[in-house]
């Protein structure tokens, strides 16, 4: 399977920009992108997904490279409640398999007031 | 806004015993997921449920693992004997068809912490 790699944690201050990058660089061609992330004592949060344009929704952007082999999620204006573990996941629409989640480590984002 | 809802939020037993989870997935979803994650790492996939069977299982969901749809409503998750280290967090999750085939979205409950004494 593809495998994702994030940092460890990053943080940023309240009502700025935040980019949480994901490499992605064994990504195939079926592979779609899902962000989730998980909020301190509570489940995981689809948060965004792509396959090679950027989106956007009203909670964040991403942004593809375009060689795939990357991708980064973006919060416009970061708030104390987007203090979360961030999961980058990639997702094969041609496997059978490809149903369930493979949550990785994720990126600790901590946000300062 | 639709939600997925489990019981109990804490559930305490000693070890050995059986412990039923319950999970109400959001109505019009037909695949159902139970996940666990154990206090510091990662959250981690136990088993898929579509069309009253299993569809996919991890290594972790052994004989001691079974789940249920036992009506039009709950999806359950039975451990059958437990142990010190079935002690997690457990994840219920269910998403719909759509044009995804089970590939869209996951919304997840809040959790039931199991604590094995």
């Amino acid at each position: 399977d593809a495998k994702t790699t994030q940092p460890n944690s990053m943080e940023s201050n309240e009502e700025e920009p935040v980019h949480l990058p994901c490499n992605h660089s064994t990504i195939s061609g079926t592979d779609y992108i899902h962000w989730y992330r998980q909020l301190p004592s509570q489940g995981p949060e689809y948060v965004i997904h792509g396959l090679t344009s950027n989106v956007n929704n009203r909670m964040a952007s991403l942004a593809i490279a375009e060689d795939r082999k990357s991708s980064t999620l973006i919060l416009h204006r970061a708030t104390l409640r987007d203090a979360a573990v961030y999961y980058c996941i990639l997702r094969d629409r041609s496997s059978g398999s490809a149903r369930q989640l493979t949550f990785g480590s994720g990126t600790q984002l901590t946000v300062l007031p | 806004e639709p939600e997925v809802t489990q019981t109990p939020s804490h559930q305490v037993t000693q070890m050995g015993q059986e412990v039923i989870l319950r999970c109400v997935p959001i109505s019009n979803h037909l695949y159902f997921y139970w996940y666990r994650q154990i206090l510091g790492q990662k959250v981690e996939f136990l088993v898929s449920f579509y069309n009253n069977e299993i569809s996919e299982k991890s290594e972790i969901f052994d004989d001691q693992f079974s789940v249920e749809r036992p009506d039009g409503s709950n999806f359950t998750l039975k451990i059958r004997s437990t142990k010190l280290e079935d002690s997690a967090m457990y994840f219920c999750a269910s998403n719909s068809p759509g044009g995804g085939g089970g590939l869209d979205e996951q919304f997840f409950g809040p959790g039931t912490r199991l604590t094995v004494l």
